[in-house]
């Protein structure tokens, strides 16, 4: 059974350009979270998605946009990036309506460079 | 006042002792709370979750929820070197989302 895959793993962007990263949740789960890990920080949620629709959102700017797909995969895309954009992108994702008992199942992650 | 927060540490335990981690949280509607490990370049994995006042036991590892102070902790038995890692508190808050606490690194000295 494949857990949460993200692609791609590494991803160096030039400052100002636009990234896409995707994300596969787990068998089964249909809500599935964007969260930015800085170095030596925790996980910032940036939004959850359920049911194709953005559900909930944390304090990121607009720049930080999402998707989620009828087979309940998931894009984070991120416009105009910037220098302190540069983190551990993790995607999460749980059973349905059971978030609150199970939590998230995390993906490996995708490695963002902006330089 | 940060939503979840923890002692960043380092902490720094012998093996075989008990490590203690704390966390505390604002939103006194958060109903469920977890604790994940996360080594050094991986991603979060779940340990432990707890939903009552009290303790719950998953074999070395003790998870303790004090609503009314607003605590969570994990006590780890016997702590072996493949403990060390960073350790996230996770708050599922009343706005039914998870929130994470900035980590405590945790070292197991031999």
């Amino acid at each position: 059974d494949a857990g949460v895959t993200q692609s791609p793993t590494h991803l160096i962007k030039t400052r100002g350009q636009q990234v896409t990263l995707r994300c596969s949740p787990k068998s089964g789960h249909d809500t599935v979270s964007w969260y930015q890990q800085a170095l030596g920080q925790g996980p910032q949620f940036i939004f959850q998605y359920y049911e194709e629709e953005e559900r909930q959102r944390g304090n990121f700017p607009d720049r930080f946009s999402g998707h989620q797909f009828p087979n309940y995969s998931s894009e984070l895309n991120v416009n105009a990036l910037l220098l302190g954009d540069s983190a551990l992108y993790l995607c999460a994702s749980s059973p349905p309506g059971q978030l609150n008992i199970y939590g998230y199942t995390f993906g490996s992650g995708t490695r963002l460079t902006v330089v | 006042q940060k939503e979840v927060e923890q002692n960043s540490g380092p902490l720094s335990v012998p093996e075989g002792a008990i490590a203690s981690l704390n966390c505390t949280y604002s939103d006194r509607g958060s109903q469920s709370f977890f604790w994940y490990r996360q080594y050094s370049g991986k991603s979060p994995e779940l340990i432990m979750s707890i939903y009552s006042n009290g303790d719950k036991e998953d074999g070395r590892f003790t998870a303790q929820l004090n609503k009314a102070s607003q605590y969570v902790s994990l006590l780890i038995r016997d702590s072996q070197p493949s403990d060390s890692a960073t350790y996230l508190c996770a708050v599922y808050s009343s706005a039914s989302k998870i929130i994470f606490g900035s980590g405590t690194r945790l070292s197991i000295r031999p």
